[in-house]
């Protein structure tokens, strides 16, 4: 069964520092994953999403991931954390083929200090 | 701009009630998704539709039913509310190729 696992629900950075959440997944062929973003009353947006073309994938406001076969990692970075990071962070899967179920890690909070 | 609209924000029912929640798309997906929302859990699959008239659970189905009558509405129902059903109900939709599009969510509070 596919899972994803999420390595901390909390994350806290200074503004300004780097941003690292992690993601690693669990699956028998590659999948396609994403990285989705919400932030507080609101629905998710989509940050950045892989579909095995390059594995250095980049999104909206400064984010990206970076696919590692090797090590079934997905980890989320950004250079430099702006207030407006302070968020909480889905790392999703789902397969290639088929019908495609998304699959959720639990979910990383990204606090922002100054 | 595409949206997946979902009808309430906010929501406070009674025990035993039945529940309607509504979400419609104007992007002419033919999947849509339901989930609950719950802190320390994630996003979990309630049910999902492929197509107009054809539901499948998901993980979570117990307690819950679904109805497409149409393309771009997908209604969830609580046919006897109970606390334990108070969370966050978000809706999606996709065409498939992993382009989801989430609703802004509906908070129900069971009491």
């Amino acid at each position: 069964a596919q899972s994803v696992t999420q390595l901390g629900s909390h994350v806290s950075v200074s503004e300004g520092a780097l941003v690292l959440l992690r993601c690693n997944y669990s699956s028998s062929v590659p999948p396609y994953l994403f990285w989705y973003v919400q932030y507080p009353n609101q629905g998710l947006q989509l940050l950045l999403k892989y579909t095995s073309a390059a594995t250095l994938v980049k999104g909206i406001n400064g984010f990206e991931a970076e696919f590692k076969k090797s090590e079934t990692s997905f980890h989320l970075t950004k250079p430099s954390a702006h207030m407006s990071d302070a968020a909480e962070y889905f790392c999703v899967q789902t397969m290639n083929t088929g019908f495609q179920k998304l699959v959720f890690g639990t979910g990383t909070r990204l606090l922002v200090s100054p | 701009d595409v949206k997946v609209t979902q009808s309430s924000r906010y929501l406070v029912k009674r025990t035993g009630e039945k529940v309607f929640l509504e979400c419609v798309q104007d992007m002419d997906h033919e999947n849509m998704f339901w989930y609950r929302q719950d802190p320390g859990l994630g996003l979990r699959l309630i049910y999902f539709s492929y197509d107009v008239k054809m539901k499948e659970k998901g993980d979570i189905p117990e307690g819950y039913s679904v109805s497409r009558e149409k393309k771009e509405r997908f209604s969830l129902i609580l046919e006897s509310a109970s606390t334990n059903q108070t969370s966050m109900y978000l809706c999606a939709s996709s065409p498939g190729g992993g382009g989801y599009t989430f609703g802004s969510g509906t908070r129900l509070t069971v009491v």
